[in-house]
């Protein structure tokens, strides 16, 4: 079945720093891959997805990107801020699969003042 | 709109005990999925409901089992509960099920379970 791979675990960046949230998976009929950003003790919530056809999406301050051929795709947070601190999960979904997702074990991100 | 709505919230069991949990999905969502949530393991898929029936099975054992009802609603149940089944259930609903495409889940807050 589907596996997803996150990485870094922990990571702790200055405010105004940038912040990168790697993740790979390994079916390669995947075509959805969505970032979920869960506050302590709150529900995870969408920020931000892709899908297979694109290559990269932008909102704000937040983007993905996706590399199809090397089935890895990215978070980055430009001008992080203490409000960004949260932990971070990416997904992934492959119709071979039923489409159901399967997520990363999380990145838990500390923005520091 | 009300959001997913998960009872009950906290709740403590011992072990050999069994346990049902709910979930109200978002109003029109046909789609319930349920996840397990521990330190270190990430969000674990469940299983997923769409139209009464069981659409998706994750790697659990048969201790766990759900359903879903006519609106939409759907229960969980752990029978014969382990220390190990200590955990946050989350709940997630979708207007679609999971295999028609891009499965844009909206959590709820989640069923603390601690087993003694």
């Amino acid at each position: 079945g589907e596996n997803v791979e996150q990485h870094p675990s922990t990571l702790s960046v200055q405010e105004g720093d940038s912040a990168v949230i790697k993740c790979t998976y390994s079916d390669s009929a995947s075509n959805y891959f969505p970032w979920y950003k869960q506050e302590l003790g709150k529900r995870p919530q969408l920020i931000i997805d892709i899908r297979s056809n694109v290559g990269e999406k932008k909102d704000q301050r937040i983007a993905v990107t996706l590399n199809k051929t090397a089935k890895h795709f990215s978070l980055h947070i430009t001008e992080t801020q203490p409000e960004d601190s949260a932990v971070y999960f990416c997904a992934a979904s492959s119709r071979n699969q039923g489409g159901k997702l399967i997520f990363g074990q999380g990145t838990e991100l500390s923005v520091k003042p | 709109k009300a959001g997913v709505t998960q009872t009950p919230r906290y709740l403590i069991k011992t072990r050999g005990q069994q346990v049902t949990l709910s979930c109200s999905p978002i109003s029109g969502h046909r789609s319930v999925s349920w996840y397990q949530q521990t330190p270190g393991q990430g969000l674990q898929f469940l299983f997923e409901y769409f139209s009464e029936t069981q659409r998706n099975k994750g790697n659990f054992p048969g201790r766990f089992s759900g359903r879903q009802f006519s609106n939409s609603r759907s229960e969980m149940n752990v029978s014969t509960l382990e220390l190990g089944d200590s955990a946050l259930y989350l709940c997630a609903s979708s207007p679609r099920e999971s295999g028609s495409g891009a499965n844009v889940l909206t959590f709820g807050a989640g069923s603390r379970l601690t087993v003694l």
